[in-house]
């Protein structure tokens, strides 16, 4: 299985700003995927973030509010720009990787408030 | 279109004793992968099972397996031997297996094991 690390695992954010989730994985991946978590509900899938091109968005996510790059097959980055309250969520940096069969592995989360 | 239902929102059980979690779904897909993940209070994402619908056997990972009704489109999972530790949201999902890899994801059921 792949190890993955998020940066910030949280923070408190004020109404207006933009903050950018850092994604790093262990080994070289080739699908990664940004989930968003909001309180009490389940995941959604924001986008799947393609190494060398741009990401495929999922209908209700937009470029301009989650801008996501993808330079090589370990890393990724996700914003959340001009954020409102309603952006407060986790959001989760995914990867499919082997493990007796290809599988989708998480990160820690990145818990967002903002204020 | 793809669904997963989980019905119960909440459960307990007792320490120690076995425990046993719904998750419905729906496909037109013959061919398809059935995920259950932990969810503790920390945000993060614990692969725990997996279920291809091609397997004969049902999906077994230490104290987890997953009850694999093909025909009544049911993944149950079963945690034997509750812990305290068990405590979390249970999340059910699927992937077709087309060359996106996306999850769709049930609403969540909460278990508290009581010691």
């Amino acid at each position: 299985s792949a190890v993955i690390s998020q940066k910030p695992s949280r923070d408190i954010c004020q109404r207006g700003t933009s903050l950018t989730i850092q994604c790093q994985v262990d080994s070289q991946v080739t699908m990664m995927f940004w989930y968003r978590q909001q309180p009490g509900q389940s995941l959604t899938l924001i986008a799947t973030a393609n190494q060398g091109s741009e990401a495929t968005y999922e209908s209700g996510f937009v470029i301009d509010k989650f801008p996501i790059s993808r330079p090589n097959l370990t890393f990724s980055t996700l914003t959340v720009s001009n954020m409102s309250p309603e952006d407060s969520s986790i959001y989760l940096c995914s990867v499919l990787a082997w493990d007796r069969g290809l599988k989708l592995f998480f990160g820690e989360g990145s818990r967002l408030t903002v204020l | 279109a793809q669904k997963i239902t989980q019905t119960q929102p909440g459960m307990f059980v007792q320490e120690k004793e076995a425990v046993t979690l719904d998750c419905t779904y729906d496909t037109s897909d013959q061919s398809y992968g059935l995920f259950w993940y932990k969810q503790p209070s920390s945000g993060e994402m614990i692969f725990l099972i997996y279920q291809g619908s091609y397997d004969e056997q049902n999906a077994t990972e230490g104290r987890y397996s997953l009850n694999f009704q093909k025909a009544r489109k049911s993944a149950n999972l079963v945690i034997s031997a509750s812990q305290l530790g068990d405590s979390a949201m249970y999340f059910c999902a699927m992937r077709g297996m087309d060359s996106s890899y996306k999850l769709i994801f049930g609403s969540g059921t909460r278990l508290l094991v009581r010691p």
